[in-house]
């Protein structure tokens, strides 16, 4: 079956600049997530979507991150006025459920540089 | 709060080698663990898992016990082969105070020379 998926798969931007990142999870995931992988920092949480409920927002780094997830499905990633910190690979995941034992399946991620 | 710390690497070894890796959590509640693998030029995918004391996650010739003594969950294989070349990363959730959101280590690049 189809995994998740992300797009664009690669983003070069202007300092200043809004960026939208897509992702599309798997089929029937009720859970869905975004994790930001960087050089300096590692693998860091950002947010994360369960059902209907509001969303843990406690990773994003400024509030020029946003993200949404509309009908329970797709999401966007958003990042406005872009720095050229915020240059790393952008990963979605999508599980079952949040019992906290449930396994994330991860996208290829997007590879956002920011010049 | 949570934490995750697993040896740097990169390591390099032989195919046939004996492979370990280390990882250690510091968790505020009763955390499930996990290892995670990103083989070159692919995503992350989900090696193996324990959520309970004791437990044993094994898959791909790969095993882990979680051992809440020791707050650890150490990788191993027995013999790596060329195609075991990868960055490896621990990671923990702690449901239900932090939801299933993953706390990762810093990853281990392993290298298996033929």
């Amino acid at each position: 079956g189809a995994g998740v998926s992300q797009s664009p798969s690669n983003k070069v931007t202007e300092k200043g600049k809004d960026v939208e990142l897509r992702c599309d999870p798997i089929s029937g995931h009720t859970a869905l997530y975004w994790y930001r992988q960087s050089l300096g920092q590692g693998l860091e949480f950002l947010i994360y979507f369960q059902g209907n409920s509001a969303p843990d927002k406690s990773g994003l780094p400024s509030d020029r991150f946003s993200a949404e997830r509309t009908g329970g499905s797709v999401s966007t990633l958003t990042i406005q006025r872009t720095q050229q910190e915020d240059s790393a690979v952008y990963l979605c995941a999508s599980s079952l459920g949040t019992s906290g034992r449930e396994t994330q399946y991860f996208g290829p991620g997007t590879r956002l540089l920011v010049l | 709060g949570n934490s995750v710390t697993q040896m740097e690497g990169p390591v390099t070894l032989s195919e046939e080698a004996f492979l370990t890796i280390n990882c250690t959590y510091t968790a505020t509640g009763y955390p499930s663990l996990f290892w995670y693998v990103q083989y070159p030029g692919e995503g992350l995918q989900l090696l193996l898992k324990a959520t309970k004391a004791d437990d044993k996650g094994s898959n791909k010739g790969f095993e882990a016990t979680y051992r809440k003594e020791t707050t650890s969950f150490h990788l191993e294989k027995g013999s790596v082969q060329v195609s075991d070349s990868a960055v490896y990363f621990c990671a923990l959730s702690v449901p239900p105070t932090a939801g299933n959101k993953l706390t990762f280590g810093g990853g281990t690049r392993v290298l298996v020379k033929p």
